[in-house]
């Protein structure tokens, strides 16, 4: 079946930009899609199709996918950045959706 | 304002069936697809299960498959789940997410916790 992989943790200084990656076969051939999970919240997307922002997510917020690899980009994180974040993609071969394992990201 | 609120949850025995709701408010709920994703304590997210916006496609996880069963009723702006044959493993916030572009999760419930304990 098809995996998507995230690193467990990822840390940046406040102010400076973080990358979090999403890895899995071919991914780049596939929409994926970051959410944004505060503690005790449920998931907010903030980047569907691989680059694209919904409405009220701020520019700070971007993606790119290419290869076996996307990647959410924040820059110039803030404080309420720190959450947990997801990638997902919707899988054709097994006819289901396919959720990375998720990051933890922690703002120094 | 999109809304979608989830009930149903509780505590039920292993081999015990509960039945969920999603009312939706604030959109055309006959146009979406809607999926019932779910988060063990802890854990992260897990889909459930898809079903399309007239009901003619249905698909589960594996993990759940013959043992739950998505239903709507577009006239009521209701997104249902029933589950049988719960698991200890079946413990866990189960989230009612409409489907938007490029079937993307657009918007989220609060969820409602479930838990199969004896």
């Amino acid at each position: 079946s098809y995996e998507l992989t995230q690193p467990l943790s990822v840390s940046v200084a406040l102010g400076q930009a973080a990358r979090i990656t999403c890895a899995g076969n071919n991914v780049g051939s596939k929409n994926v899609h970051w959410y944004q999970q505060r503690p005790g919240q449920a998931p907010l997307l903030v980047i569907y199709r691989d680059s694209d922002r919904p409405s009220g997510i701020p520019e700070r917020f971007s993606g790119s996918n290419s290869g076996n690899t996307a990647t959410l980009t924040i820059s110039r994180v803030q404080a309420g950045d720190e959450a947990d974040y997801y990638c997902q993609v919707w899988d054709t071969a097994s006819a289901g959706v396919i959720f990375g394992g998720g990051t933890k990201l922690t703002v120094l | 304002e999109v809304q979608v609120v989830e009930s149903g949850g509780g505590l039920v025995q292993p081999g015990g069936s509960l039945s969920l709701s999603c009312a939706a408010s604030g959109f055309n709920f006959s146009i979406y697809s809607m999926d019932w994703v779910r988060q063990s304590p802890g854990k992260g997210l897990e889909w459930v299960s898809y079903i399309s916006s007239g009901s003619t496609s249905i698909y589960y996880a594996d993990s759940v498959k013959g043992r739950f069963t998505i239903s709507r009723d577009n006239a009521k702006n209701s997104l249902y789940l029933q589950m049988n044959s719960l698991r200890g493993e079946d413990t866990a916030v189960y989230y009612c997410v409409r489907e938007g572009r490029s079937s993307s999760f657009d918007n989220w419930g609060q969820g409602t916790l479930v838990t199969v304990s004896s």
